[in-house]
């Protein structure tokens, strides 16, 4: 199983600032590489596949990139809405693990 | 638009079967993709359960295998879950899910909590 690694835990933000989140693969996954968002009571939200792909809607100051084993999200410029948890998945092996999650906050 | 909805008893009592059933909209089974189920406990993280394609075709996570079955109803468009056995610590939020070629997940479910006590 690939374990997924997320940093940090959580991360203390001021809106307009620029977080950058980390995941980690216990063994590459090429790009094989999703990101999630979820704001308290709702469904993760599909952000990007592929490493780097933003999905359907999803606004342009949300971006992935990374390789192998080392990846990150970055938004460029945090709005309000923006504030929720962040989680990576892998899909080049069965079974499909998910990061534990990174808490982006109101500093 | 596509639109997933889980449905199910949001108790069962332990040594019991969890049954859910995912209802799709918008989109037909039979076209394609995978279904997914994934799971997340009370303030913890995401779980994959398992993934099927519509020619029943199924994939398992390991740590649960023994205990899933996922089978899909191709002429009612919908999906489902079943796990046997259910202890405490099954108690999550149940959420169905498509899957492209059963990678990512791109359309989920609101989810349904499902509280395994006596």
């Amino acid at each position: 199983e690939i374990v997924m690694t997320q940093s940090p835990a959580t991360l203390s933000v001021s809106p307009g600032e620029r977080p950058t989140l980390s995941c980690r693969a216990s063994q590459s996954v090429s790009s094989n590489l999703a990101w999630y968002q979820q704001k308290p009571g709702q469904a993760p939200r599909l952000l990007i596949y592929g490493a780097s792909t933003r999905a359907t809607g999803i606004p342009a100051r949300f971006s992935g990139s990374g390789s192998g084993t080392e990846f990150t999200l970055t938004i460029s410029s945090l709005q309000s809405e923006d504030f929720a948890i962040y989680y990576c998945q892998q899909y080049i092996n069965w079974p499909r693990t998910f990061g534990q999650g990174t808490k982006v906050e109101i500093k | 638009q596509v639109q997933l909805q889980e449905s199910g008893p949001g108790l069962v009592k332990p040594s019991e079967t969890l049954s859910l059933t995912c209802t799709v909209s918008g989109y037909s089974i039979s076209s394609g993709y995978y279904w997914g189920w994934i799971r997340q406990p009370p303030g913890k993280g995401l779980e994959w359960i398992g993934s099927i394609y519509h020619s029943g075709s199924a994939y398992y996570n390991p740590s649960l295998k023994s205990r899933v079955t996922i089978s899909v109803d191709t002429s009612n468009n919908q999906f489902s879950l079943k796990l046997s056995s259910v202890i405490a610590a099954d108690t999550a939020v149940y959420y169905c899910a498509r899957a492209p070629a059963a990678y990512y997940f791109d359309y989920w479910g609101r989810g349904t909590l499902v509280t395994v006590s006596s």
